[in-house]
């Protein structure tokens, strides 16, 4: 099957710093690609969807001076914390569609902000 | 996308069938059933999906009802490793080349025994 794949699979970092997520689909090309974060014992919740080449489209709620999504080329998408905080700390997961419509997950990265 | 409601939590003995159950009494025409699970700190993995026939493959069955208006995932051998969340999710498929968003509810979270 598709296979997706984050790195970092999890990061430490001090507060006020930033943080890169990249995301890849490593055999096949993915127009669209969706974050999600996910809270200890909480369900996913979608943050954001990241098109290539455009915009990325983002929840309500969700601050895209904080969170900025790139999504350059048709196998990457990254997803990057600005100055993060230690209410961001969470576990963040991306999903890309496969050719049949259905959308597979990464493994998730863990970020711990200090 | 419609909603759906899921028990909390079930129960199983390992080598027993899992049936999870799902509603989602305001499904409309062009929305697919699909199901996914979550291990423990893992992105969600991708189990089967239907729209009105019932489905079949290597990890499930998905039993949808004549109105649609609820479904059964059926896990035929439970296994320790099947312990998870398991999410049931409505969502319309998506034009070609485009990718409709999942909208995770709080699932049901399966505990198998032995």
């Amino acid at each position: 099957g598709a296979v997706v794949s984050q790195h970092p699979s999890w990061v430490i970092c001090k507060s006020g710093t930033s943080v890169k997520i990249e995301c890849r689909s490593l055999d096949f090309q993915a127009t669209t690609m969706f974050w999600y974060r996910q809270f200890p014992k909480q369900s996913l919740m979608l943050m954001a969807t990241s098109n290539e080449g455009s915009k990325a489209t983002y929840e309500q709620g969700v601050e895209k001076d904080k969170f900025l999504i790139n999504h350059a080329s048709l196998t990457l998408s990254t997803l990057t914390v600005t100055s993060a905080h230690p209410e961001d700390s969470s576990f963040y997961i991306c999903s890309a569609r496969g050719v049949a419509g259905e959308l597979f997950f990464g493994e998730g990265s863990r970020l711990t902000v200090l | 996308d419609a909603k759906t409601t899921q028990p909390p939590s079930m129960d199983c003995a390992e080598g027993r069938a899992a049936n999870l159950p799902c509603n989602h009494s305001t499904i409309s025409g062009n929305e697919y059933v699909y199901w996914y699970r979550q291990i423990h700190s893992q992105g969600p993995q991708y189990i089967i999906h239907g729209l009105k026939n019932n489905e079949t493959n290597e990890m499930a069955s998905l039993i949808i009802t004549e109105d649609r208006k609820s479904s059964t995932l059926i896990l035929p051998h439970a296994t320790l490793r099947d312990t998870a969340v398991y999410y049931c999710i409505v969502r319309a498929r998506g034009l070609a080349g485009t990718a409709s968003k999942l909208t995770f509810g709080t699932g049901t979270r399966l505990q198998v025994t032995l």
